[in-house]
């Protein structure tokens, strides 16, 4: 069965550090990727997405995610954090149709 | 954000009692989701609807069922709700392989 792991449950970085945090999938063709972002308390927030084309992909607030088809991956990285990044992040893919798949999450701490 | 709704935001039953969630979208979205998110588990796909009266089971389908008997509003169904289904359950729309997500309701059964 497909499935998506996020190998790292809890990230600390400091304020203006890069951040990058890990996918990777198993599934024989490529899927779409997305990546997701969780405030305290809230819903998820589409961070960005991939479907074909160039594999690096911008999204919102400054992040980026670069899929590697050799890694099966699809990592997330932002150049300088800022705290109000402090979150949970979720990976997920969508292989048939409209199904998606979700990673465990990473939780991002950013200190001052 | 997606006009995407959830009754409601917080509850508290005991075990044994039926309990029904509400999704509600304003955007005509095909499909309608529900997730239930538990630390160390991510969100994980409970039912799911492709279509007024078209539903499936997710990974986690034991103890739910849904109803969609309109296109903007998706029912989750907890006959006899049990301690292992407190939980925060999200509801979610997508389009295009678009998803987004509702704001949540927190249920705990006791």
């Amino acid at each position: 069965a497909q499935s998506v792991t996020q190998p790292d449950i809890h990230i600390t970085v400091s304020e203006g550090a890069s951040l990058e945090l890990r996918c990777n999938y198993s599934y024989g063709a490529t899927p779409y990727l997305f990546w997701y972002v969780q405030s305290p308390g809230q819903g998820l927030q589409l961070l960005l997405k991939y479907f074909s084309g160039d594999t690096l992909v911008q999204g919102i607030k400054g992040f980026e995610a670069e899929f590697k088809r050799s890694q099966s991956s699809f990592n997330l990285r932002k150049p300088s954090v800022h705290w109000s990044d402090a979150a949970e992040y979720f990976c997920a893919v969508a292989i048939y149709g409209q199904n998606f798949v979700f990673g465990p999450g990473t939780r991002l701490s950013v200190l001052p | 954000d997606a006009g995407i709704t959830q009754s409601p935001r917080h509850k508290v039953t005991e075990t044994g009692t039926p309990v029904t969630l509400r999704c509600h979208q304003t955007e005509n979205h095909r499909y309608m989701y529900w997730y239930r998110q538990d630390p160390g588990h991510g969100l994980r796909l409970i039912h799911y609807s492709y279509g007024v009266k078209d539903t499936d089971k997710g990974e986690v389908s034991d103890g739910y069922s849904v109803s969609r008997s309109k296109t903007e509003d998706f029912l989750l169904t907890l006959e006899s709700a049990t301690s292992s289904q407190t939980s925060v359950y999200f509801c979610a729309i997508s389009e295009s392989r678009e998803q987004y997500f509702g704001p949540g309701t927190r249920l705990t059964v006791t």
